[in-house]
């Protein structure tokens, strides 16, 4: 199945700064959905895309799909501390059916 | 409530003996994967089942197999469990295609000694 990479592995920010992570594949994706899972949790889907260029919004949160679906991104707004999780990256294979996953970007927010 | 349960949630195994983990959903998803997730390695998929009597291998099926006889359970089982099978085990399902989110249950913790 298809491989993304995403970067960065962890990133540690003070409340209210910004945090974006990206995915990028050397292949076309036919879409790419965003999950969080908090400490201890499960992942938890948080939304697809699939068109060339979208870009979503939740709240503070800015989903968007690069022109050529080879790479995405997730952007967060001003973060809390109930940002803290691991935020992944999830592509369908050719089939649409086999899930790979990115490694994850670990979030940490202090106070 | 609807939803992914995954048991148990915690187990400890010795080295070689077998288990089985159960995933039943009660969404009627097509779709069932099995994923054990190690520090630094993200989420691998182990197994899937796009439905009844379908299965298929993902990125690390070793040492793991799988049936769905019926489209609520996909259960795996753990055939001669070794230390490098010490994680966190996660099942997953869908409705069929590529347009959906993926449902998780709670997930298994699983030590081999």
């Amino acid at each position: 199945g298809q491989q993304v990479m995403q970067i960065p592995q962890y990133q540690h920010v003070q409340e209210g700064e910004d945090f974006t992570t990206y995915c990028n594949s050397s292949t076309t994706l036919s879409n790419i959905q965003w999950y969080k899972q908090r400490p201890g949790g499960h992942p938890v889907f948080l939304i697809q895309l699939v068109k060339s260029g979208e870009v979503k919004k939740q709240k503070r949160l800015t989903f968007q799909f690069g022109e050529a679906k080879k790479n995405s991104s997730l952007h967060i707004t001003a973060t809390q501390t109930t940002d803290v999780g691991t935020y992944f990256c999830l592509s369908n294979s050719n089939s649409g059916y086999a899930l790979n996953f990115g490694k994850g970007t670990s979030l940490l927010v202090t106070p | 409530n609807a939803g992914v349960t995954q048991t148990p949630k915690f187990q400890v195994l010795k080295t070689g003996q077998s288990m089985t983990l159960q995933c039943a959903q009660d969404m009627n998803h097509e779709y069932m994967s099995w994923y054990r997730q190690d520090p630094g390695m993200g989420l691998r998929l182990i197994h899937y089942s796009v439905g009844a009597g379908i299965t298929d291998q993902g990125e690390v099926p070793n040492g793991y197999n799988v049936s769905r006889s019926t489209t609520e359970d996909f259960p795996l089982r753990l055939l001669s469990a070794a230390p490098s099978q010490t994680s966190v085990y996660f099942c997953a399902s869908s409705y069929r295609g590529t347009g959906h989110g993926y449902t998780f249950g709670s997930g298994t913790r699983l030590t081999v000694v």
